[in-house]
């Protein structure tokens, strides 16, 4: 459904380890799903985005892993690093529409 | 390529008054969206449009909300009158279609 929710879940990594973000989605039917990154002050960023047709996809430091099964779907960032301190968001969306919806979001903070 | 550019970037008013913002999108892209984000929530749909036309504004409060796209280019959001309960962020985002959306920097909106 909409994301709900006051108070971000937070996921704390030490520099250069690796990082598992992952969010629950809600409709059975959404086929396209993407990832983003939002820098305080700032809008969100695009990531890396996957369909339904695959399970897994991978970019620069990034996999994003799609379990349909469960509607279940992950970000790993590979050796984190300071910059990737953020709040990550995923959003789903059905074909044939234009509306995307939002989790609630995880907060990454990196450790020195 | 230019992002999408929106303003004020902050704006404090008092309850009940009017308030509108202001948004353009990336040239060429037909899809325009508008957000709320409240504090620690992800981004909510508030409306979108297909060029100068309205795709989806369920989850427009229209008795206060009102927005438009006169020449399917630049859009304004507006608020009259007020509530404390929309202090958030407006974010504006465009696409070609239905894919990846591009976010600008947001209007943070505080309402005192």
């Amino acid at each position: 459904g909409e994301s709900v929710g006051l108070h971000l879940p937070t996921l704390s990594v030490q520099e250069g380890d690796n990082s598992i973000i992952n969010c629950a989605y809600s409709n059975s039917a959404s086929d396209y799903f993407i990832w983003y990154k939002q820098e305080s002050g700032k809008g969100p960023q695009f990531i890396i985005d996957i369909r339904s047709n695959m399970d897994k996809r991978q970019g620069q430091r990034v996999t994003v892993l799609l379990n349909k099964t469960v509607k279940h779907l992950s970000l790993q960032i590979a050796a984190t690093q300071p910059g990737d301190s953020a709040v990550y968001f995923c959003a789903e969306n059905t074909s044939g529409t234009y509306k995307y919806i939002f989790g609630t979001g995880t907060r990454l903070k990196v450790l020195a | 390529e230019a992002g999408v550019a929106q303003s004020p970037r902050y704006k404090i008013i008092e309850k009940r008054q009017s308030v509108a913002f202001w948004c353009n999108p990336i040239s060429g892209h037909a899809t325009l969206y508008w957000y709320q984000q409240i504090l620690g929530q992800g981004p909510k749909l508030l409306i979108q449009f297909q060029n100068n036309g309205v795709v989806d504004d369920s989850q427009l409060p229209k008795d206060r909300f009102s927005a438009e796209r006169l020449k399917g280019v630049d859009s304004t959001l507006k608020i009259q009158p007020a509530k404390l309960e929309d202090s958030a962020v407006y974010l504006c985002a465009s696409s070609l279609g239905q894919g990846r959306q591009y976010f600008g920097p947001g209007t943070r909106l505080t309402v005192t």
